[in-house]
Formats: structure tokens, sequence, C-alpha cells
């Protein structure tokens, strides 16, 4: 079956570390996959978005890889702040459907 | 520019009643999405439209949810009638092109007791 994974915990880490966040699919074959960032109550927030040909995308404290051969993709948020504290999902586009993963939420404590 | 608007925020209905939710998109948006997303699960795609076709509609429980989107632009969906298990919070979406970020709405809570 088709299947988006994301780690299904939270994340707790502490402010100024790196967040590094997992994504893992199966039975896709995507050609691009994107990130995008949840605050309760409110929809969803676009990031990043990435290319099959590419390996690396990288927006100021934000980067994501894209292994199509291990079908993950890594979200890295770098010098964390409580204020990057919400949850984030990964979704890719499969037959010209947006399908999302099962979010990981991350917090950042002082 | 405006974003994408969605009407009601909130709503609670007694179950076996029926409900509608209202989506604006980003003026412009060929695409159009309607999420279900139950609390502390990622967004399920319901239905998808390019312009006023049908992309997807795989995961909507046709016997009992329904959407339509109006000319290209405005767009709804239906619950009739409602169950408790249709508690959720749906989310509305919109973009420009094939690959383009998506766009959301803040989504309608819908209680049903």
């Amino acid at each position: 079956s088709q299947k988006i994974e994301q780690n299904s915990e939270a994340l707790n880490i502490q402010e100024g570390k790196t967040a590094t966040l997992t994504c893992n699919y199966t039975n896709y074959s995507p050609a691009y996959l994107q990130w995008y960032r949840q605050d309760p109550g409110r929809g969803p927030v676009f990031l990043l978005l990435i290319r099959e040909n590419e390996k690396e995308k990288r927006k100021e404290r934000l980067k994501v890889t894209f292994d199509t051969t291990l079908k993950q993709s890594l979200f890295h948020i770098t010098a964390s702040q409580p204020a990057d504290s919400a949850t984030y999902l990964c979704a890719l586009v499969d037959t010209d459907k947006l399908i999302f993963g099962t979010g990981t939420r991350l917090q950042v404590f002082p | 520019e405006a974003g994408v608007a969605q009407s009601p925020r909130y709503k609670i209905i007694e179950k076996r009643q029926s409900v509608a939710f209202w989506c604006n998109p980003i003026s412009g948006h060929a695409t159009l999405y309607w999420y279900q997303q139950i609390l502390g699960q990622g967004p399920k795609l319901l239905i998808q439209f390019q312009n006023n076709g049908v992309v997807d509609d795989s995961q909507l429980p046709k016997d009992r949810f329904s959407a339509e989107r109006l000319k290209g632009v405005d767009s709804t969906l239906k619950i009739q009638p409602a169950k408790l298990e249709d508690s959720a919070v749906y989310l509305c979406a919109s973009s420009s092109y094939r690959e383009g970020k998506a766009f959301f709405g803040q989504g309608t809570r819908l209680t049903v007791v």
C-alpha cells in the first residue's frame, strides 16, 4: 500500500540545536516533495519544495534533502528557536494529487 | 493578495443532520483541494478540482459527502447525513500550477454530537 510516514512522536530539542525531521514514503515515485508548517488552529503553510533531480535545497535556516533511492526526505532547522515549535508536514505529488504525511510535532525549549 | 477564505469557522451539528462548507480560493488558482484533518493526523485529501473538473475523489465517501466547484472558482463541500466520525477540521487549499505550493484557508472545525 502507499504510505507517507513521519515520526509520530514529538521531537523535543533545545534552543540553538539543529532539528532533523524525517519523511519516508512507500510505493510512490514523486517528481517533487514539499514541506509545510502547521500551527494549532491554522492551515498548513508552505515552506520548501524540492525536485527529484535536486539533492538539497536551502532557505535561510531551513534545509531539505531528497533521496529517491532511499525514498526519504530530511528536513533540518538549524539554530532552532522556540518560535519554530509547530507541526511539520511533508507532502508529495502523485498523479497530480497532493498527498500529505502524518506530520511531526516539534517542540523547541529554551 | 487575499488568501483562501473558508466559512464557517466552527460548526456543531447533531448526527444525521446535514452541513455545508464554503471555500473561495485565491483568484486565478486553477487547482482547489478539500482535505479532512482529524486531530493528531495529517490532512487527508477528499477531493481535488482542476478548474471545473475533478482530478481525484477516490477518498470522498460519496454516500454522504458531495462537492462542487462553481464556474471553476468557489467550492462547497456537503455532508449529509453526518456521522460522529466526521468530526474533524475541513481544510480548503488552492494552487496555481501543478507543482506549485498550496495555500490553505484556516479551516472549518466540525463537531458532530
